[in-house]
C-alpha cells in the first residue's frame, strides 16, 4: 500500500511565486495535517482538515492555503512564496482522532 | 496551551546498551502521548503511544516508554540499542479529544548516536 505520497519530491521557486505541493493518502483517514520541518523547532501544524469539506488553521498558517475537496487530497498552496517558506513539509493523516498520525516522505522546498 | 520539552539535543550511547531519550510534557488534563522516529530524508514513522493504562506501553522495534503522571514524563527507552537505532526521535502530546482534529505539539527533537 502506497499510504501517503506527496509531490514533488523537492523545489526551488523564486520569491514571489506560487505553488502547489500535493498529498494524497490511500488510507481513508477522515483527518489529514501539514506540518513544516525547521531545525530546532521540531515540527509545526501549518493547517489541518478534520474531515472532507473542512480546514483549519493551524501554529503557523500564514502564507499558506488548503483546501480538502475529497477525502484523499489535501492540497497545501503557497501563494507568493517567500524566503522564510524554505523548509521541508510534511503532510500526514489519522483515522481517529486519537490515534496516531502517519507522515508521507517530505516536500524539500527551498524559496530563494 | 500544550507543549512538549525533549531536554537534549543529542544522546549518544554504545550498542548493547541501555537507551533513555527524554520527554516531558504540559497539557490540560488526561494526556495523549506519541513517540515517532524519523530516519534521514525520510518522513516520522510512529514507534508507539500512551492513551490510557498501563504506564508501560511497548511499541515497534523493541523500544517501550513509561508514563510517569506526577513528573508529567514519557521517556523513551531500550534495553539494548543497535546502531541501526541511530535517528531522530520526536516526543508529540495532545490533550483530550474534545471533537477537533487530533493537533498533536511535537518536540524539538533527540537526535540518537549508536555507536559500536
Amino acid at each position: 500500500t502506497a499510504g501517503i505520497t506527496q509531490a514533488p519530491t523537492s523545489q526551488i521557486l523564486a520569491a514571489g511565486r506560487s505553488m502547489t505541493l500535493r498529498c494524497t493518502q490511500d488510507m481513508r483517514h477522515n483527518a489529514m495535517y501539514w506540518y513544516r520541518q525547521d531545525l530546532g523547532l521540531g515540527l509545526r501544524l501549518i493547517h489541518y482538515s478534520n474531515t472532507a469539506g473542512t480546514t483549519g488553521k493551524g501554529e503557523v498558517p500564514d502564507g499558506y492555503s488548503v483546501s480538502r475537496a475529497n477525502t484523499d487530497d489535501f492540497p497545501l498552496t503557497l501563494a507568493s512564496a517567500v524566503p522564510s517558506q524554505t523548509s521541508v513539509y510534511f503532510c500526514a493523516s489519522s483515522d481517529s482522532m486519537v490515534n496516531e498520525q502517519f507522515f508521507g516522505p517530505g516536500t524539500r522546498l527551498t524559496v530563494l | 496551551a500544550q507543549s512538549v520539552a525533549q531536554p537534549e539535543d543529542q544522546v549518544n550511547v554504545a550498542e548493547g546498551n541501555p537507551l533513555t531519550v527524554k520527554c516531558t510534557y504540559s497539557v490540560s488534563g488526561n494526556p495523549y502521548l506519541f513517540w515517532y522516529v524519523q530516519y534521514p530524508n525520510r518522513g516520522l514513522q510512529f514507534l508507539l503511544k500512551y492513551i490510557t493504562g498501563d504506564n508501560l506501553v511497548k511499541g515497534s522495534y523493541g523500544f517501550e516508554a513509561e508514563f510517569n503522571k506526577s513528573q508529567t514524563s514519557f521517556h523513551l527507552k531500550k534495553p539494548s540499542a543497535l546502531v541501526s537505532d541511530s535517528a531522530l526521535y520526536f516526543c508529540a502530546v495532545r490533550g483530550p479529544y474534545t471533537g477537533t482534529a487530533s493537533k498533536l505539539t511535537f518536540g524539538t527533537g533527540t537526535r540518537l548516536q549508536v555507536t559500536l
